[in-house]
């Protein structure tokens, strides 16, 4: 059972580079949504969705794109990297019923110098 | 203001004996829901516990409960026997619905407790 997958694990970035974090479910879930974890803080939402084709913003939305073309991928746009987005992301995923829990990838370790 | 507080930064225990985590929240929603998840050294996410806010009775699963006073607004993790696999980073969570807005999606952490048991 993959459940959601995160690629890639680790990045490097320098500041200005663009990357695109992909992340993908096979659990045929609705609500798919990305977060961030800085050091010594729990995870804060940047962007959700409820269905492909629908996105919103989250608690941090600055300096992030988000598309869902598509109910099995979530993929997370940085346009422009800095510094200040070094950080852990989770993609996660949910579906309607059974509380809404929430499936989480394995994170993707981001650096930005 | 805080949505989700979790006043133990660090908590101890001995192996096999039960552990208490703190977790208040904060709230005008009727409806909503309150998670713990676990994350060890290892990074991952791993859910553990869910509680309803209409739900009559605490939840439970396996060695974990959560103490759901909702009056006080509380939602505490109980952790009973520990093991030495338990030693990781707790964090509580709520799900809540914004004004004209669905709740579903969206997830409000706390900081975290780091918890350890000790041999």
């Amino acid at each position: 059972n993959a459940g959601v997958t995160q690629t890639p694990k680790f990045q490097v970035l320098k500041t200005g580079q663009s990357m695109t974090l992909q992340c993908a479910q096979d659990m045929n879930h609705e609500y798919m949504s990305w977060y961030r974890q800085d050091p010594g803080m729990g995870l804060r939402l940047i962007h959700y969705s409820v269905g492909a084709g629908i996105t919103d913003q989250g608690e941090v939305p600055n300096g992030y794109n988000v598309s869902r073309s598509t109910t099995e991928d979530f993929p997370l746009r940085l346009l422009s990297a800095a510094p200040s987005q070094t950080s852990v992301y989770f993609c996660a995923s949910s579906y309607s019923g059974g509380g809404n829990i929430q499936y989480f990838g394995a994170g993707t370790r981001l650096s930005v110098l | 203001a805080q949505k989700i507080t979790q006043t133990q930064p660090g908590m101890f225990v001995q192996e096999k004996e039960a552990v208490t985590l703190d977790c208040t929240y904060d709230t005008s929603d009727p409806s909503y829901g309150l998670f713990w998840y676990k994350q060890p050294s290892s990074g991952e996410m791993i859910f553990l516990i869910y509680q309803g806010s209409y739900d009559q009775q605490n939840a439970t699963e396996g060695r974990y409960s959560l103490n759901f006073q909702k009056a006080r607004k509380s939602a505490n993790l109980v952790i009973s026997a520990s093991q030495l696999g338990d030693s990781a980073m707790y964090f509580c969570a709520m799900r809540e619905a914004y004004a004209g807005g669905t709740s579903y999606g969206k997830l409000t952490f706390g900081q975290g407790t780091i918890l350890t048991v000790h041999p």
